[in-house]
């Protein structure tokens, strides 16, 4: 059974602080994804990675930055929280063939920052 | 730059109804299409995912149809249940854009018992 799997379900910020949110998949995927949902605006793709050490910026990647030192972990970071950073974040994960291969998405970590 | 739009936003239904959502697009060079379901405060779970080169795809109740010329894809759930209700999420992945997915707003699914 495929799993994508995030550090915390709900995580509660001060204005300021630094914040790591980490992402783990356990299917051997090559790409992987930090979205971020808010009620009106949907989805939207902050930053991607097709490879270990390999980022990509999406469309929203200002006041973040990711890490990918392994295959199967990605973390987003949160340098200094802002409020309009509180939002539902998603992270997902997907094989190597832009065709075939189903997208999976983690539980979701509700972060609001104070 | 790849839209997507779904309509209806909300629909309620009764029990046993077979209904139709709908998605469309603006860029038709897509790799592929899923549809995803999202229960209230949780994350995304895949339905189906038609390729590009397929017309639909079928899992249970649930038959996805691509027009890909068109901009088009259908969501058809038979013999709707109260355990539908969810919002289903309508994500092509962009040629433009190594196949990243787009999604769309939703359609906000309620099905009475």
């Amino acid at each position: 059974d495929v799993k994508v799997t995030q550090s915390s379900r709900y995580l509660v910020k001060r204005t300021g602080e630094k914040v790591f949110l980490e992402c783990v998949q356990d299917m051997d995927h090559e790409n992987m994804f930090w979205y971020r949902q808010d009620p009106g605006l949907g989805l939207r793709l902050i930053y991607f990675s097709y490879d270990v050490k390999m980022k990509e910026k999406g469309d929203i990647p200002e006041g973040y930055s990711v890490s990918r030192e392994k295959k199967e972990r990605f973390s987003l970071i949160l340098e200094s929280a802002s409020t309009n950073q509180t939002s539902m974040y998603l992270c997902a994960s997907r094989g190597q063939g832009p065709s075939t291969d189903t997208q999976y998405f983690g539980p979701g970590t509700r972060l609001t920052v104070l | 730059k790849q839209e997507v739009t779904q309509i209806p936003a909300a629909l309620s239904v009764p029990e046993g109804e077979n209904l139709v959502l709908n998605c469309s697009f603006t860029d038709s060079a897509i790799y592929n299409l899923q549809w995803f379901r999202q229960d209230p405060g949780k994350g995304l779970t895949s339905l189906l995912l038609i390729q590009s080169s397929q017309r639909e795809q079928t899992s249970g109740r649930l038959n996805a149809s691509l027009d890909k010329s068109s901009g088009r894809s259908t969501l058809y759930i038979a013999a709707s249940q109260p355990g539908d209700s969810a919002t289903y999420l309508c994500a092509p992945g962009d040629g433009g854009s190594q196949g990243n997915l787009i999604f769309g707003k939703g359609t906000k699914l309620s099905v009475k018992p």
